[in-house]
């Protein structure tokens, strides 16, 4: 088990609605990554926040949006979200610049929008 | 960019068989490889990783993974699978600085009696 923790672990939202999901990272841990993954398709990365700021964004819109805390833990916020949203999502905290160090992922936010 | 293949997208297999499963990778630049497993309501798990070094990559729970460079390959192997090992597997990359990971679609790995 990581110490990689996300909530809530199972949301059921509405079309055009927003949602937030949340993830503490594994202690010592500076970067988190976030990933959707759709039924029966690996992770797609969204974005990585490094420090509070935003290190890389992959091919998601900008209704897809997020943070990160003093404490490194980090938010994923979508808005207006679409039927297509419904994925399990996926946190992963690491240390940033080491690459021997191991990307540790929490069990995933499974949205619906229905 | 950078891209991850994996060529099966299940593998039924018999218990203390073994099994091989294929990811290839495309990229011109430095390349580091990973295998992930996932169980059923779980995220990911670390097998093993490739960074430098021996192309003849150990993990855990007995598998192993080998780097091919000339065949862009980094196929992972057990020689003896357990109905446990039943999981949805992983291959990934990371190109150059970037520490984000690239995943392919998944191999559905099915162990039965």
């Amino acid at each position: 088990e990581t110490g990689v923790t996300q909530s809530p672990t199972h949301l059921i939202k509405t079309r055009g609605q927003q949602v937030t999901l949340r993830c503490s990272s594994q202690s010592g841990h500076n970067t988190v990554s976030w990933y959707q993954q759709a039924l029966g398709q690996g992770p797609q990365f969204i974005f990585q926040y490094y420090r509070e700021e935003e290190n890389g964004r992959g091919n998601f819109p900008p209704r897809f949006s997020g943070l990160q805390f003093p404490n490194y833990s980090s938010e994923l916020n979508v808005n207006a979200l679409e039927l297509d949203d419904s994925a399990l999502y996926l946190c992963a905290s690491s240390l940033q610049g080491v690459l021997n160090t191991e990307a540790f992922f929490g069990q995933g936010t499974r949205l619906t929008v229905v | 960019a950078q891209s991850v293949t994996q060529l099966d997208s299940q593998v039924p297999v018999f218990e203390e068989a073994p099994v091989e499963l294929r990811c290839n990778y495309s990229s011109s630049v430095s390349v580091y490889l990973f295998w992930y497993v996932q169980y059923p309501n779980q995220g990911l798990q670390l097998l093993l990783k490739y960074l430098s070094g021996s192309t003849l990559v150990k993990g855990i729970n007995g598998f192993e993974a080998e780097f091919n460079k000339s065949q862009t390959s980094f196929h992972l192997r057990k020689p003896s699978v357990h109905i446990s090992d039943t999981a949805e597997y992983f291959c990934a990359a990371i190109t150059g600085t970037a520490s984000k990971l690239t995943f392919g679609t998944g191999t559905r790995l099915q162990v039965t009696l």
